[in-house]
């Protein structure tokens, strides 16, 4: 089990909007700042969010994020095909004095 | 640009020691505010953080596998390395280094930088 819960499916058609959801705990997204990464299929992970809702540098502004209280999501608007890939949370906890994932959602785009 | 690459043995014996290295290239190990660590993902499973080290030797671990972790930093090399003992078929995994910014009190911390990832099987 992750300690951060995220949804571990979505969809959407192309142009659409979907949001994917991060929950955690007072430790983790409570305390600090909550990042996105992307995996498409058979590559490493890429930082797309960071700091709650900042976008590294040639990531598109149709990926945006949000935090509130120990709650955290995603937001990808005008969905396109190459957006079709692994979406995980994560944070520091605190608590265990490490970094938290949530157990990835999988994107499709019908 | 920074890029990191890990090496070491692809198939591990059950109880055996894993121990991969991760080098460095395009910039330094010693930046401040900056860690490496590892990260891995079993097959058809999500990631699972590992451990973290900053250059000066400070380290963090994943309570979970604190007990049969290790890590460690050449500076003289760019290097940072894992030590994974008494290993099982769970380990079975693709590792991957990866650089994180971090704050002092950890509020900003995130990975920013990863490699390819290396892929490591448990089985005699």
């Amino acid at each position: 089990q992750s300690v951060l819960t995220q949804p571990p499916s979505a969809s959407g058609t192309p142009g659409q909007r979907v949001t994917i959801s991060c929950s955690g705990s007072s430790s983790n997204i409570g305390s600090n700042t909550v990042n996105w990464y992307q995996q498409l299929p058979g590559v490493a992970p890429k930082l797309l969010i960071y700091s709650n809702y900042q976008r590294p540098s040639g990531v598109p502004d149709r990926f945006s994020g949000s935090k509130s209280g120990t709650s955290a999501s995603l937001a990808i608007s005008g969905l396109q095909s190459e957006d079709e890939a692994d979406y995980y949370c994560g944070a520091w906890d605190d608590s265990l004095n490490g970094v938290v994932f949530g157990g990835g959602t999988k994107l499709a785009v019908l | 640009q920074l890029q990191l690459l890990e090496s070491g043995p692809g198939l591990v014996k059950p109880s055996e020691t894993l121990s991969l290295t991760c080098t460095v290239s395009g910039g330094s190990i010693s930046s401040s505010n900056y860690y490496w660590g590892w990260i891995r993902q079993p097959p058809g499973k999500g990631l699972e953080w590992i451990a973290n080290i900053y250059y000066s030797g400070s380290t963090n671990y994943n309570p979970s596998l604190k007990s049969r972790v290790s890590i460690s930093v050449d500076t003289s090399k760019n290097q940072f390395s894992l030590r994974l003992t008494s290993v099982t078929a769970a380990d079975t995994a693709v590792y991957y280094c990866a650089r994180s910014y971090g704050s002092n009190n950890y509020y900003y911390y995130y990975i920013d930088v990863w490699g390819k990832g290396t892929t490591v099987t448990v089985s005699s």
